[in-house]
């Protein structure tokens, strides 16, 4: 069955560098997804990776997907305070990019 | 902004009432899916319309329904409901087809408290 899975907390010093990790489980996904969410907001959509592509790289986001492992990875060089969310690994499948299944979600917090 | 509109964002309901929540698609989208999060949770699927038909549910009962309008926009209705659905509901649109299949793109959410 589909499932997503990513660690719950992650805490880094404000300046280094944030690799927040994902595991999924189906294999004809087409798209996987970094979604930010900060508290009482929405989900934003951070970045996106195609299955058939290994890495995207978009200002300071750095997405890396191993395709054999089923594991995506999302870096944020130079960490922010402003970066503090929570971050959703999601997966969508073939032919349904709106039916998306997402991870229980990753809270990174920041310290000085 | 992604310009897929959720109304209204916040609203409180009594346990057995009924409530329905409205979704405007991002222009020339044509699929639409409908989402519950609970506090402290990941958002999970409820169904995905296309074409004005149902296409596609996650776990959720029959009271849990939805339409969408041939100019693609979409409501969510929940029947009888329960304190348990109290959560943020969130819809995103997309454009499916047998050439594409863009990325979804979601809305700020409407915040239920069932009380």
């Amino acid at each position: 069955g589909e499932d997503v899975e990513q660690s719950l907390f992650l805490s880094v010093r404000e300046g280094d560098s944030s690799v927040i990790n994902c595991t999924y489980t189906d294999s004809s996904s087409t798209y996987l997804y970094w979604y930010k969410q900060e508290p009482g907001a929405g989900l934003q959509l951070l970045t996106y990776i195609f299955s058939n592509m290994d890495m995207k790289q978009d200002q300071r986001l750095t997405v890396l997907l191993n395709k054999k492992d089923k594991h995506l990875s999302l870096r944020i060089a130079d960490t922010q305070t402003g970066d503090s969310a929570i971050y959703f690994c999601a997966e969508s499948i073939v032919g349904s990019a709106s039916k998306i299944i997402f991870g229980s979600g990753t809270r990174l917090s920041i310290r000085p | 902004e992604t310009g897929v509109t959720q109304s209204p964002t916040h609203l409180i309901k009594t346990r057995g009432q009924q409530v329905t929540l409205r979704c405007s698609s991002q222009s020339g989208h044509n699929t639409v899916s409908w989402y519950q999060q609970a506090l402290g949770q990941g958002p999970q699927f409820i169904f995905q319309y296309y074409r004005e038909e149902e296409n596609g549910r996650g776990n959720f009962p029959p009271r849990f329904s939805g339409l969408q309008f041939p100019n693609y926009s979409s409501e969510l209705n929940v029947n009888a409901l329960e304190l348990d659905d109290s959560a943020l509901y969130l819809c995103a649109s997309s454009l499916a087809g047998r050439a594409t299949d863009t990325e979804a793109f979601f809305g700020q959410g409407t915040r239920l408290t069932v009380v």
